[in-house]
């Protein structure tokens, strides 16, 4: 069974462009959440999606915006892209529609110069 | 939904030693406290996790001990092997949150051969 993909998985952007990290979850799971992993802040959720509803968002400014699609695939953009936004973007995958087990991809790699 | 707090930030053990990463957190309305598994370059996978119902769970040379009254738990690893070397977090959510995890800081562990 295939894992959870991320891409790009490598990218660099310069302050004020804007970037869309797209994810394909595990087959089956309709829930797709987005985590940012930072040195300073650790893993914090961005936000979940479960059948094309965002259902829980975290604390995070409007710049940081997501969407599923009926096939369950999910992106995440950011818009005007602050130093601040450099980070390592996670997405997770689950079947549970309550708290369960999350299935990490091994993200995305967002430098901004 | 406040913070997890997690300590060590790193621990050094030996080979067939124990390695305890000890938890806290806040929000009474947590009930389901997992553990992650982090190496470098790759997204955290799932460990093991407990729910408040039992204070103790298991599997093969991971324990998980939950202590409900003090908003505590701890994750031991017996018989640590250098391949134990990774970056584990606690976690905390619950199912009113769904897959809104607040984790931990981590915890850097070294298994020296």
């Amino acid at each position: 069974k295939a894992g959870v993909t991320q891409t790009p998985r490598y990218l660099i952007k310069t302050r004020g462009q804007q970037v869309t990290l797209s994810c394909s979850p595990i087959s089956g799971h309709r829930s797709v959440s987005w985590y940012q992993q930072t040195p300073g802040q650790g893993l914090q959720f961005l936000f979940e999606y479960f059948s094309e509803t965002q259902r829980n968002k975290g604390n995070f400014p409007g710049r940081f915006s997501g969407r599923q699609f009926s096939n369950s695939r999910s992106e995440m953009n950011v818009s005007t892209l602050e130093l601040g936004d450099s980070a390592l973007y996670l997405c997770a995958s689950s079947l549970a529609q309550v708290a369960g087990e999350l299935f990490f991809g091994e993200g995305s790699r967002l430098t901004v110069l | 939904q406040q913070q997890v707090k997690q300590s060590p930030q790193s621990l050094i053990v030996q080979k067939g030693g124990i390695s305890i990463i000890n938890c806290a957190y806040e929000n009474t309305a947590f009930d389901y406290f997992p553990w992650y598994q982090q190496f470098p370059g790759k997204g955290p996978a799932l460990l093991i996790a407990i729910r408040p119902d039992v204070s103790e769970k298991k599997e093969g040379r991971f324990t998980i001990s939950f202590n409900k009254s003090a908003k505590q738990f701890s994750l031991h690893i017996m018989d640590s092997q250098p391949g134990d070397s990774a970056t584990y977090f606690c976690a905390a959510s619950s199912n009113n949150y769904g897959q809104n995890f607040v984790f931990g800081p981590g915890t850097r562990l070294s298994v020296l051969p």
